[in-house]
């Protein structure tokens, strides 16, 4: 089954430092996400996007983060100085559709995530 | 806003039948989908509903009521690899996101 792949798999980095995550979406997905977790908590939608823009975004993703598709086949979350409090596993989601038919199956792949430690 | 309710954990033992329910609250509700993750790992897709009644996919099924604004993920004959936090998510129809619940830590006991 085609897979979302996300790099790295941990990062580590100092507090105000900036650090850009790597996503690698399912190619024929139209759609796609970032979501975080913090340890021990719920999954929590950061943004999606679209057609090369933003189409949702919650109170987390403010100024100081910020997505990019750069070419066909990646999608980067940079968060520009990082908080302690960004510390949290960081999921890229894709999805080939949304919304379209209400009976369909809309599902969502998620990639295994890029740990992030803040210190 | 949205709101979404499930048991924090939940303990069966193999072989058993287990019911995790979800209720929840939101404006312009589109569907219920069920994910399943073990360890911190991704969340993997297991069912979604956006019509009332039964989805059935192999030993687990998932249900909804909009009336009601419950639903309900079941697991049957329960192995050992089911041991993993199912997470319910609502999409709404004015928004491309997933809202998940908190999440439902089951635990498979031999």
């Amino acid at each position: 089954e085609p897979e979302v792949t996300q790099t790295p798999s941990h990062q580590v980095t100092q507090m105000g430092q900036e650090v850009i995550l790597r996503c690698v979406p399912i190619s024929n997905h139209l759609y796609f996400y970032w979501y975080r977790q913090i340890l021990g908590q719920k999954v929590e939608f950061l943004v999606s996007f679209y057609n090369n823009e933003i189409s949702e975004k919650s109170e987390i993703f403010d100024d100081q983060f910020s997505v990019e598709r750069p070419d066909g086949s990646n999608f980067t979350l940079k968060i520009r100085s990082t908080k302690l409090e960004d510390s949290a596993m960081y999921f890229c989601a894709s999805s080939e559709r949304w919304g379209q038919v209400i009976a369909t199956n809309e599902k969502l792949f998620f990639g295994s995530g890029t740990q992030l430690s803040v210190l | 806003g949205q709101s979404l309710e499930q048991p924090s954990e939940v303990t069966a033992v193999e072989g058993a039948i287990v019911q995790i329910n979800c209720t929840y609250q939101t404006s312009g509700f589109y569907g219920l989908s069920w994910y399943q993750q073990h360890d911190g790992g991704a969340p993997t897709f297991l069912s979604y509903n956006g019509l009332d009644g039964l989805e059935e996919t192999g030993r687990f099924s998932s249900f909804l009521s909009r009336s009601d604004s419950y639903g309900y993920l079941l697991l049957q004959e329960l192995q050992m690899k089911d041991s993993a936090s199912y997470f319910c998510a609502v999409l709404e129809s004015s928004a491309r996101q997933l809202t998940f619940g908190s999440g439902t830590q089951l635990t498979v006991l031999p």
